[in-house]
């Protein structure tokens, strides 16, 4: 059965660093492109991140620059670190499976884990 | 970057009635080559992640009930419920996969009963 289970949120001051986690099971997170997809409080749905198999990285302009997607291969886990945080990074952090390339839905997700950018 | 744009933002239907939501993008995700919308919808129920229910615009997700069923073709497309269920209340998103970087979602509709 696959499960994504994510970990390492928490309220941060602005300006701060969050490192997310995402422990999968029942794939092998490492021959997926993988996402984070972020959700505002009470919004809807906006892409953060991919990875791919081959380890290239996308990310949104909104966090480009601020925020590294990666992986550990031997834990079979996603990362985002999250660095330069803003309040409008407040949101719940999901990990997701793309289904595979060249399409980009995707067809599992994590509970999410909430991030909370305040002073 | 692709817009989607749905509605209505949110609708109350009967019980056993149809309820329908459509979802507009800013440009077509058709892709010619294989004549495929590249069109994705999702369930999100309260406090839980969105769930895969159809992708290529009208293919079910295997497990998702047949009352759940998509349509539409280049940029206009349909999400409809045949017969809503009590268990069926959520917020639905589309999302366009044709231009993955990157991919959009629509803003969501709420569905309640009415």
């Amino acid at each position: 059965e696959v499960q994504l289970v994510e970990s390492g949120g928490g309220l941060i001051q602005p300006g701060g660093s969050l490192r997310l986690s995402c422990a999968a099971s029942g794939f092998i997170v490492s021959s997926n492109y993988m996402s984070w997809v972020r959700q505002a409080p009470g919004k809807g749905l906006e892409w953060v991140s991919f990875i791919y198999s081959g380890g290239t990285t996308y990310y949104a302009d909104s966090v480009k620059g601020r925020f590294t997607i990666s992986r550990d291969n031997s834990k079979n886990t996603l990362y985002l670190q999250m660095n330069s945080l803003r309040a409008e990074d407040t949101a719940i952090y999901h990990c997701a499976r793309v289904h595979s390339s060249p399409t980009f839905y995707f067809d599992y997700w994590g509970q999410g884990t909430l991030v909370t950018v305040s002073s | 970057d692709i817009v989607m744009t749905q509605s209505p933002d949110s609708l109350a239907v009967s019980l056993g009635e149809r309820a329908t939501i459509n979802c507009k993008s800013s440009q077509s995700v058709l892709y010619s080559s294989n004549n495929k919308n590249y069109l994705a919808w999702y369930q999100q129920k309260p406090g839980q992640p969105p769930k895969l229910l159809i992708y290529w615009a009208s293919t079910r997700e295997s497990g998702v009930p047949d009352r759940f069923s998509g349509s539409g073709s280049g940029t206009d497309f349909t999400l409809s419920i045949s017969s809503l269920q009590a268990e069926d209340v959520a917020v639905y998103y589309c999302q366009q996969y044709y231009s993955t970087l990157p991919v959009t979602f629509g803003q969501g509709t709420k569905v309640e009963v009415k």
